[in-house]
């Protein structure tokens, strides 16, 4: 069975700086995707960014990136130029390539402050 | 466009009795997926539905029940409630099943078990 491991379960970073969080993962597949998400204190889950395992790029949003190592199950999520509104808790989760989109696999999750 | 709406936001029922939770989805999304969140085991995939049938279910007991309504909203059970089951459990919708269907999650229902 896959798991999703996120060992920060608290992160503090300041204002305007960048923060990694980071996930592990394990799998036997070789295809799948991988996503982080988002949640304020409102409890609504945000989709941040999304890579496919099959793409060696690392993908981008904005302030927003990962770093996918594949070899390593390793997928990262770094916030640059931090804002106030970045704080909440971070989830990274797994999706089996064959599996269908609404049944993912999370991590604890990474509660994220940022100091003014 | 109105986001996936979760009633109630918080509920409070007693151990042994059951429950019903609502989800509506995003209009024109035919596929809900419901989460239980808790501290102690985060976010548990409970099941999916699509067009009224269940196409995937998590690692739980029989007592949690779901459908899905012509109108794609979502309804999940559980019964003979437990201490246990106290947890956010949250419902997320998509046009589709595939990747470039992404999930759009609700703001919750707070289920409290005393």
């Amino acid at each position: 069975a896959q798991t999703v491991t996120q060992s920060q379960p608290e992160m503090s970073v300041q204002e305007a700086e960048t923060v990694t969080l980071s996930c592990t993962y394990d799998t036997s597949e070789s295809d799948y995707y991988l996503f982080w998400y988002k949640q304020p204190p409102s409890r609504q889950m945000i989709l941040v960014i999304r890579q496919e395992a099959y793409k060696q790029q690392n993908a981008t949003e904005n302030r927003f990136s990962v770093n996918f190592q594949k070899a390593a199950k390793s997928f990262s999520l770094k916030i640059s130029d931090s804002q106030l509104g970045d704080a909440a808790m971070y989830f990274c989760a797994y999706r089996s390539a064959g599996g269908s989109q609404g049944n993912l696999i999370f991590g604890k999750g990474t509660k994220l402050s940022v100091k003014p | 466009k109105a986001g996936v709406t979760q009633t109630p936001r918080y509920l409070i029922k007693t151990r042994g009795q059951q429950v019903t939770l609502s989800c509506s989805p995003i209009s024109g999304h035919r596929s809900v997926s419901w989460y239980q969140q808790t501290p102690g085991q985060g976010l548990q995939f409970l099941f999916e539905y699509f067009s009224e049938t269940q196409r995937n279910k998590g690692n739980f007991p029989g007592r949690f029940s779901g459908r899905q309504f012509s109108n794609s909203r979502s309804e999940m059970n559980v019964s003979t409630l437990e201490l246990g089951d106290s947890a956010l459990y949250l419902c997320a919708s998509s046009l589709g099943t595939g990747l470039n269907s992404p999930l759009h999650f609700g703001n919750g229902t707070r289920l409290t078990v005393t």
